[in-house]
C-alpha cells in the first residue's frame, strides 16, 4: 500500500504568498526524505532532501521541515513565483527493498 | 555534467508489442532505477540496476525487464504490451545504490498503447 501521502491533491496561493505543502508517512524506519518538482512534461527534479537526524534544512527559498513525532514532512516555498507551478512529491526511503516510496503528489497552482 | 537522458521522449505501439527504452545516467552514477509514473497510480518504482546487477525489484509482472551495461546505461523492455502499460517511463540515477543517495530524474519516456 501507499506508505506516503499528501494532505492534498491540489493547493492554489497567490503570487508572492509562502506555500506550503504536507506530507504523511507511515514507515517509522523511514530515515531520508526527499522533495521533488515535476513540471508538465518533465521529470521530477530535485528541490531539497533532509534525514532523519536532521529537524529542519533549508534551501533557496524552499525549507524542508521533519516531525518524527507525528511522522510528518512539509515543504514550504517563500515568496512563490509563476514558476513555482508543479506538481511536488515527497519521497521517503524505509531502508527496505524498495527504496524510494513516492507520495502521489500535490499540484501547486500560482494565482497571479 | 550532462544529466539523464532518455530515448525515445514518446512511443507509439499497439497491444501485443514489446518496445524498448533506453537511459543514459549522469557521467559518474552507477545506479540506475526506473519508475512508471500513472495518474491513477502515481510513481511505482520498477527496478534498479546497479553495476550491470538488478539489486531489487518492484511489484510488476515479468513482462516488464531490464538491464545495464558496463558504461551503466541501462534498457527496460516491455512484452506482450498492455492498454494499461501506457505510461510515463522514467529512469533516474545516483552515484550509489538508490537508497543511500539522492536519485536524479530523466525526462521520461511517454509510451502510448494502443
Amino acid at each position: 500500500g501507499e506508505s506516503v501521502g499528501l494532505h492534498l491533491p491540489t493547493l492554489s496561493v497567490q503570487e508572492g504568498d509562502n506555500s506550503i505543502i504536507n506530507c504523511a508517512y507511515s514507515n517509522s524506519a523511514s530515515d531520508y526524505f526527499i522533495w521533488y518538482k515535476q513540471e508538465s512534461g518533465k521529470g521530477p527534479q530535485f528541490i531539497i532532501d533532509i534525514r532523519s537526524n536532521m529537524d529542519k534544512r533549508q534551501g533557496q527559498r524552499v525549507t524542508v521541515l521533519l516531525n518524527k513525532t507525528v511522522k510528518h514532512l512539509s515543504l514550504q516555498i517563500a515568496a512563490t513565483q509563476p514558476g513555482d507551478s508543479a506538481v511536488y512529491f515527497c519521497a521517503e526511503n524505509g531502508g527496505g527493498a524498495d527504496g524510494l516510496t513516492f507520495g502521489k503528489g500535490t499540484h501547486l497552482i500560482i494565482q497571479p | 555534467k550532462a544529466g539523464v537522458t532518455q530515448t525515445p521522449r514518446y512511443l507509439i505501439k499497439t497491444r501485443g508489442q514489446q518496445v524498448t527504452l533506453s537511459c543514459s545516467p549522469i557521467s559518474g552514477h552507477r545506479s540506475v532505477s526506473w519508475y512508471q509514473q500513472t495518474p491513477g497510480q502515481g510513481l511505482q518504482f520498477l527496478f534498479e540496476y546497479f553495476s550491470e546487477t538488478q539489486r531489487n525489484k518492484g511489484n510488476f509482472p515479468g513482462r516488464f525487464s531490464g538491464r545495464q551495461f558496463s558504461n551503466s546505461r541501462s534498457e527496460m523492455n516491455v512484452s506482450t504490451l498492455e492498454l494499461g502499460d501506457s505510461a510515463l517511463y522514467l529512469c533516474a540515477s545516483s552515484s550509489l545504490r538508490r537508497d543511500r543517495e539522492t536519485q536524479y530524474f530523466g525526462p521520461g519516456t511517454r509510451l502510448l498503447v494502443l
